[in-house]
Parts: C-alpha cells; structure tokens; sequence
C-alpha cells in the first residue's frame, strides 16, 4: 500500500463546476498537508498549505484536512479552462525534510 | 524576490558529458532541494540541503553530485549519465526551521541525455 493515494483521473468538467480532487493516506504521522497544482512542463505551484484538520479557504480554492479518516480534500468553484492542470498532493510529518506526494490528478476544464 | 530560479530551461547531453544545473533564490529561505520528475510521475527526492550542510541523500547515484556554495545557490552537477536519467529536475526552497514542508518550486530543467 502506498503512504499517499491519489487518483490520477484524468477528471474532466465543463466551465463553472465544482471540481472536488482527494487524497487518502496511510501515515498519521503526517501533520502537514499541501496541494500544488503543475502546468504541463512546469515546476509545482503551491496552492494550499494546511497544518493538522480543519478547512481552509482561498479564494476559489478551499482545502479540507480530515486526520480521522486519513482523508485530505481540494475544491475548485467555478472552475475556468486555466484550471486545467496536475494536481498534486502533498504530505509531511513533523521532522519535515520528506515531503511524500500523490501521483496528481489531471484536470481538464472545458470552455 | 519571491521565485525560485533555475538554469539551463533544457539541456541535452551525451553519456560522456559533464554538465550543471544551477538554482538560485533570494527569498532568505535555509533549506533547498533538488527533485527529479518523470513524465506523468510525482516529484522524487533526490537531495536535501538544510543551512548548507546536505541533510538527505536518498541513495541517489553518484553520478549525480549536489553542492550549495551559499544560503542561495544550490548546483546539481552531473556526469556520466545514462539515457533513463532524462527527467525534469527540479529545485526547491523553503524557509528551514519550523517550515521545511512549505516549498516552492523552480520551473525545472528538462534533461535530456543521449
């Protein structure tokens, strides 16, 4: 079993939709969880950067953490074509230096 | 400054070449990483540098050498590599201490060796 489980879709959604991306884990050492967002042929981009459960909102992007059910959430509202991209999710426990990555999920937007 | 900088964009290479990558930042940030990445994978660690001391290893060949000269440069220097080492290497930074997992990426530099 993998430490990070993502699926890599590709998940595909028309203009305006709520996109809802997931990973689960296995490790409850991990305290910290992100998500980055990759253009094709480009580095990752953080987008959200969470410590512990809870919920956390920027913009349209909202990141929810649930450490009782090892389950970690991405949700896009109103998703635009520019979203179209790889979605990464990230974990790490407290000593930090590994940072253990899903294999992200590809989404398409369309116009 | 708020970017991680890395150079060559591409590189392509012979299995007889010496060649470096280089990564800069300016953000104040104590820790650097370099990643590789192939096709449709996650990012693999590969080197962790933490107040320029090498902190992790992650059995990377020895063809593959790091070094970080200061607080924001960090090189990858590589020779005698091999046709499956073609990937997308990518740098990282983040502040250190206390904020190791929040890391921002450079663009990367497509490899390709021949």
């Amino acid at each position: 079993q993998k430490e990070v489980e993502q699926d890599p879709g590709p998940l595909s959604v028309p203009e305006g939709a709520i996109v809802s991306l997931n990973c689960t884990y296995s490790n409850s050492a991990f305290q910290y969880f992100m998500w980055y967002r990759q253009y094709s042929r480009k580095g990752p981009e953080l987008l959200m950067y969470t410590y512990s459960s809870g919920n956390k909102e920027d913009g349209r992007f909202t990141a929810q953490v649930d450490k009782s059910s090892k389950y970690i959430s991405l949700f896009i509202r109103d998703s635009q074509p520019s979203d179209s991209a790889t979605y990464l999710c990230a974990m790490s426990d407290t000593g930090g230096f590994k940072t253990i990555f899903g294999a992200g999920t590809r989404l398409f937007v369309k116009a | 400054d708020t970017e991680v900088t890395q150079t060559p964009k591409h590189l392509v290479m012979g299995m007889t070449n010496k060649k470096s990558l280089k990564c800069e930042q300016h953000m104040g940030h104590r820790a650097m990483y370099w990643y590789k990445q192939k096709a449709k994978k996650p990012p693999e660690l590969m080197f962790v540098y933490s107040y320029e001391k090498l902190s992790i290893n992650e059995s990377v060949p020895s063809r593959f050498s790091p070094e970080c000269p200061n607080s924001s440069l960090l090189n990858l220097h590589l020779h005698a590599l091999q046709p499956e080492d073609s990937a997308l290497y990518l740098c990282a930074s983040s502040r250190g201490k206390s904020s190791y997992n929040e890391q921002f990426f450079g663009p990367g530099t497509r490899l390709t060796v021949l």
